[in-house]
């Protein structure tokens, strides 16, 4: 059911620029992208989301094409605590009907 | 603030006896979502309700699960019988409303089924 799709596994170098590609060549055009990260063992956590435009937060920066089929997450400067799986999502349904429907993700491996 | 609340953390029991999954979501949030991951199916969504009512059980795997929220504070996942199938980590997770996917997980219950 998962409409995105990620590669499996990506290594970054600690302090360098973490990004993370994701293909929704699907999406609607009222749906939006999630992006959450799950450090093992602990639960998911939000990351950041978006519609059409570019959004940026304390954690991180999501840049979505202008025809919005794919997106790239981007950790700035990437520690090794971000060592996690980090998921791509596009909320199926709207309103309060919406869910989020987790795929596989991607396992960003931050190295010293 | 104190994040969702999920008990027991760990449990392991036998095949056959009822599993009792029990989460507290967080205070003001009205939208509570049920999900379960293994390492063969990875996160699934079993189950979400709004305002206490159920909006979508299709990812509920058989008879044999159930959920309840009888108030805007408490939910419970329940297995009965429980199968050796049924190992996985549970995760609770709430929302401001089911209209924003901006949601907060538990720490998760690991449950063994032997």
């Amino acid at each position: 059911d998962a409409k995105t799709t990620q590669p499996p596994s990506m290594d970054c170098a600690e302090g360098r620029a973490a990004n993370l590609p994701c293909n929704h060549s699907t999406i609607s055009g009222n749906e939006y992208v999630y992006w959450y990260r799950q450090i093992h063992s602990q639960g998911p956590q939000y990351i950041i989301h978006g519609l059409k435009n570019n959004e940026t937060n304390e954690m991180a920066s999501l840049i979505i094409t202008e025809d919005r089929k794919s997106s790239t997450l981007i950790l700035p400067h990437a520690t090794l605590r971000d060592t996690a799986v980090y998921y791509c999502i596009v909320r199926v349904g709207s309103g309060n009907t919406g869910k989020l429907i987790f795929g596989q993700g991607t396992t960003l491996q931050v190295k010293p | 603030d104190a994040g969702v609340i999920q008990s027991p953390r760990h449990e392991v029991t036998e095949m056959g006896q009822e599993v009792t999954l029990r989460c507290k979501p967080i205070s003001g949030h009205n939208s509570l979502f049920w999900y379960r991951q293994t390492m063969m199916r990875g996160l699934e969504l079993l189950i979400y309700f709004n305002n206490n009512v159920p909006i979508d059980d299709s990812g509920m795997p058989e008879d044999r699960f159930s959920a309840k929220m009888p108030n805007a504070s408490f939910s419970t996942l329940k297995i009965q019988p429980s199968e050796p199938r049924d190992s996985a980590v549970y995760f609770c997770a709430s929302s401001l409303g089911a209209g924003t996917g901006e949601l907060f997980f538990g720490e998760g219950s690991r449950l063994t089924v032997l």
